[in-house]
């Protein structure tokens, strides 16, 4: 079965940095593409950033770049994003997804406030 | 970038009914596209991909078309368990982008 579940997410102060992790299961990353995805409380949805099955060609959203890193560890199946210069509206529920003819597979979600 | 504009933001409906959204796209396309069904406190799950193929283990009550700039996902008869908010997804240029979501409420 297909699992991601995030995690690090939490509390930061404007100007920080904070690192969230998606752990997968079921399945390989480094056989697929992955991304974050996210959403503001109430809002819509809002693709971040895109790392390929080599680990080498990313994607990210004007909104993030330069702040946001993706990245993934193939031993510990693990997907991260790094984000440092936080501001107050990056604010939101970050999800971890795993990209097949789009997006197919979700996590359940990190809660990142910056306040 | 290309916009995605779903029609209606919202929509009343009653279990039985037929329903409809709608996603226009900036520019073609082509199939990359996606349909997702997202419940309160609940990550999205995707219903439709490809334009038109059914996710394995969805109703078939849901269906996609269309292809180039106009998307459809119909409800057939809606269920108790559909009401939720919908988005489109495109895949086809980065950045990828959503359809502002449309809320299917119960009339």
């Amino acid at each position: 079965e297909v699992q991601l579940v995030e995690s690090g997410g939490g509390l930061v102060q404007p100007g920080g940095s904070l690192t969230i992790s998606c752990a997968a299961s079921g399945f390989t990353l480094s056989a697929y593409w992955m991304h974050w995805v996210r959403q503001v409380p109430g809002k819509g949805l809002v693709w971040l950033s895109q790392i390929d099955n080599y680990g080498i060609d990313t994607n990210y959203a004007d909104s993030v770049r330069g702040r946001f890193t993706i990245s993934r560890d193939t031993a510990k199946n693990t997907l991260y994003l790094q984000m440092s210069s936080l501001r107050a509206d990056d604010t939101a529920v970050y999800y971890c997804v795993r990209g097949l003819i789009g997006l197919d597979y979700w996590g359940q979600g990190a809660l990142v406030t910056v306040s | 970038d290309i916009q995605m504009t779903q029609s209606p933001p919202s929509l009343s409906a009653s279990v039985g009914d037929r329903v409809t959204v709608t996603c226009r796209a900036s520019q073609d396309i082509r199939n990359d596209l996606g349909w997702y069904q997202q419940k309160p406190g609940r990550a999205p799950k995707r219903l439709i991909y490809a334009a038109s193929s059914l996710q394995s283990g969805v109703p078939s009550r849901f269906s996609g078309s269309g292809s180039g700039t106009e998307f459809t996902l119909t409800i057939s008869s809606l269920q108790p368990e559909d009401f939720a908010t919908y988005y489109c997804l495109q895949h086809h240029t980065y950045p990828w982008t959503f359809g502002q979501g449309t809320k299917v409420d119960i009339k």
